[in-house]
């Protein structure tokens, strides 16, 4: 049973570009939904992260958009450059008692110059 | 300060064989979790580990293990390989463990399994 399903699996922007990346859960007892940035040889990198008293939390050209009726939350990537280029996960999970994060599958990004 | 380290980085072992992964977390955190990454499965929790305890493991069998000790060091024992485990193993720590605190990711160690 997957928890978080992820779409799409892949996704070519140009440079300038918004990517949006777009992440369903089942288990409402999620609390903490991040987004992890991996590189090639890399392990994952915390991007942005939002709980569910907010709909909306921006860093940067990075936006989480949240919506807890619909269960559902999305991340944007405004002008998008080609050093974005890498493999995002949304990941969540539940506050109090463990550390574990349950991800989606995965989109590679591929931002074209 | 250091990220967290994770030797070996790469690994080649064959069917039947055992292999111990090493995870030295970023100083001062004391959760460490292990997570199985393959193309086929994404990631997925293995176990994690808070005071030497293990609090929580995933769906996977006996064969895979830990532990942790007492300055916050964690292993993985994965015994009778078999060739799907063939995997990236990605260690995380934390600071404290159970208020969901920011987990960071080392570079994993690559496992094959011939």
């Amino acid at each position: 049973q997957q928890q978080v399903k992820q779409s799409p699996q892949s996704l070519i922007v140009q440079k300038g570009g918004i990517s949006i990346i777009n992440c369903a859960y089942e288990n409402t007892a999620f609390d903490y939904f991040p987004w992890y940035q991996q590189f090639p040889g890399k392990g994952p990198a915390l991007l942005i992260a939002i709980r569910p008293d907010v709909s909306e939390k921006k860093e940067g050209r990075f936006t989480i958009s949240f919506n807890k009726s619909a269960k559902q939350f999305s991340l944007h990537i405004m002008d998008s450059q080609p050093g974005d280029s890498a493999t995002y996960f949304c990941a969540a999970a539940t506050q109090g008692g463990s550390e574990k994060l349950v991800f989606g599958k995965g989109t590679k990004l591929t931002v074209n110059p | 300060k250091a990220g967290v380290t994770q030797t070996p980085r790469y690994l080649i072992k064959t069917r039947g064989q055992q292999v111990t992964l090493s995870c030295s977390p970023i100083s001062g955190h004391r959760s460490v979790s292990w997570y199985q990454q393959t193309p086929g499965q994404g990631l997925q929790f293995l176990f994690e580990y808070f005071s030497e305890t293990q609090r929580n493991k995933g769906n996977f069998p006996g064969r895979f293990s830990g532990r942790q000790f007492s300055n916050s060091r964690s292993e993985m024992n994965v015994s009778t390989l078999e060739l799907g485990d063939s995997a990236l193993y990605l260690c995380a720590s934390s600071l404290v463990w159970g208020g969901t605190d920011t987990q960071y990711f080392g570079p994993g160690t690559r496992l094959t399994v011939l």
